[in-house]
């Protein structure tokens, strides 16, 4: 079955960096696009950006645009995200999910099917 | 690149039938019909419910379905069950790799 296995919880100081792993299984890992997704205390979902299948590729959203890296190890199935320069307002539990994706001449179809548990991290003095 | 704009909440009695909106703009639910929602419980992770506006994954009850028109998409659940009281979310494709997410609705079942 699948599987998304995430780190676990870490505190950083403001300005430090964090880097969350998310170990995958039972399926074919090269085949799939990863993203990562946030949620702060209390708030809804942030998509945060994605690594195309091959690990070629990256897009983040704009306001994590610099400060965010996310890479892939196809050796492991192994997706990482990286976030530097923190500040308390990236307290948050950070998801990595797998997107299925179908794509036609004219229009692409995609969806978020698996989901690691969370990892929550704490930025804090 | 805004959130989806859901009602930050939602109520009915065991057995109604409630409906959750999504609306976004001409960017995202107006270019992609790519849109998929996600049911949350307290301290858990998200779990789809629907995708390609309408279709449910095996093992996800037909008390859920979804709709769309225009730039809004919608999620139905009915027969309203306690167990169903949780956080909804939207999600659509906008373009160029990118996403969104709703703002989230809770529902309560009272």
């Amino acid at each position: 079955q699948v599987q998304l296995v995430q780190s676990g919880a870490e505190v950083k100081k403001p300005g430090a960096s964090v880097k969350v792993s998310c170990k995958t299984s039972g399926y074919t890992f090269t085949h799939f696009d990863m993203h990562w997704v946030r949620q702060a205390p209390g708030q809804g979902l942030e998509w945060m950006g994605i690594i195309n299948h091959s690990g070629d590729r990256t897009t983040y959203a704009q306001k994590f645009q610099g400060r965010i890296t996310v890479t892939r190890d196809s050796s492991t199935s192994t997706v990482y995200m990286d976030l530097s320069s923190l500040r308390s307002e990236d307290t948050a539990v950070y998801y990595c999910t797998r997107s299925f994706s179908f794509i036609v001449v004219d229009a692409s179809y995609h969806h978020f099917d698996y989901w690691g548990q969370g990892t929550l991290v704490t930025v804090a003095s | 690149q805004s959130a989806l704009t859901q009602p930050a909440s939602v109520s009915g009695s065991p057995g109604q039938s409630i409906t959750i909106s999504c609306t976004g703009t001409r960017s995202d639910l107006g270019t992609f019909a790519s849109v998929s929602w996600y049911q949350q419980h307290p301290g858990r992770a998200p779990q789809l419910l629907i995708y390609d506006v309408t279709t449910r994954p095996s093992g996800v009850s037909d008390r859920f379905s979804g709709s769309m028109s225009g730039i809004t998409a919608s999620l139905t659940i009915s027969g309203l069950q306690t167990e169903d009281e949780a956080d909804y979310y939207c999600s659509s494709y906008s373009g160029g790799d990118t996403f969104v997410f709703g703002t989230g609705t809770k529902v309560t079942v009272l």
